[in-house]
């Protein structure tokens, strides 16, 4: 069965300074990898994904993820933190439902907070 | 403005209740889910429709029913038979459950049971 697994439940990090949310995958097959940032009783919102190619991925806001096949990991990054990033953070992964569609399957949460 | 809408925002009800989360999106996606969050342990999948008319369980669907009647929405009903109601419910919808490509989720619902 497809997981993700987010390592941390919190990140600080100071504004200004490069931040890493963790995130490692388990599947079966090529992985198909999301990122989504949600806010305080808000939905999520997609932030990026790994399909194929390139192994640096860019996205909303800034932010980038490095899919890293050989540890199995898909780490979101972004270079100068602001204190308007702070959110709770999710990482995805594609799973094959019985009918050939698909599901997301989510990580337990990272929460990060940027202190000014 | 394209996009989901989840009503009411906030929800309280009595145990032994049912209540109905409304669920509309005017994406014209074809697919869409259900999926309860509870802190410190990211979402679940409740029910998932591929198509109108169609609907398939998720991974803890015991105590939840949906329906599927026009493509543009997709309810949920939390039954009285469900333990532990007390959860924020998200709706989310996607071009097709076949494709590639993320999901789009609304702002969520709060219910509470008292």
């Amino acid at each position: 069965a497809q997981s993700v697994a987010q390592p941390e439940d919190q990140v600080n990090v100071a504004e200004g300074n490069p931040l890493t949310v963790k995130c490692t995958y388990s599947v079966s097959g090529n992985p198909y990898l999301f990122w989504y940032v949600q806010y305080p009783n808000r939905g999520l919102q997609f932030l990026l994904k790994y399909i194929t190619g390139d192994n640096l991925v860019k996205g909303s806001y800034g932010f980038e993820a490095e899919f890293n096949k050989s540890q199995t990991s898909f780490h979101l990054k972004k270079p100068s933190a602001l204190v308007s990033d702070s959110a709770l953070y999710f990482c995805a992964v594609r799973d094959m439902l019985g009918d050939s569609s698909y599901k997301l399957i989510f990580g337990s949460g990272t929460r990060l907070l940027v202190r000014p | 403005d394209g996009g989901i809408t989840q009503s009411p925002k906030y929800l309280f009800r009595k145990e032994g209740q049912n209540v109905t989360l409304s669920c509309e999106q005017n994406l014209n996606h074809d697919a869409m889910y259900w999926y309860r969050q509870d802190p410190g342990q990211g979402l679940r999948l409740i029910y998932y429709s591929q198509i109108v008319n169609d609907f398939q369980k998720g991974d803890i669907a015991e105590g939840y029913s949906v329906s599927r009647e026009k493509k543009e929405s997709f309810p949920l009903t939390v039954t009285s038979a469900q333990k532990n109601p007390t959860a924020f419910y998200l709706c989310a919808s996607s071009i097709s459950g076949r494709n590639t490509g993320e999901l789009f989720f609304g702002e969520g619902s709060r219910l509470t049971v008292l």
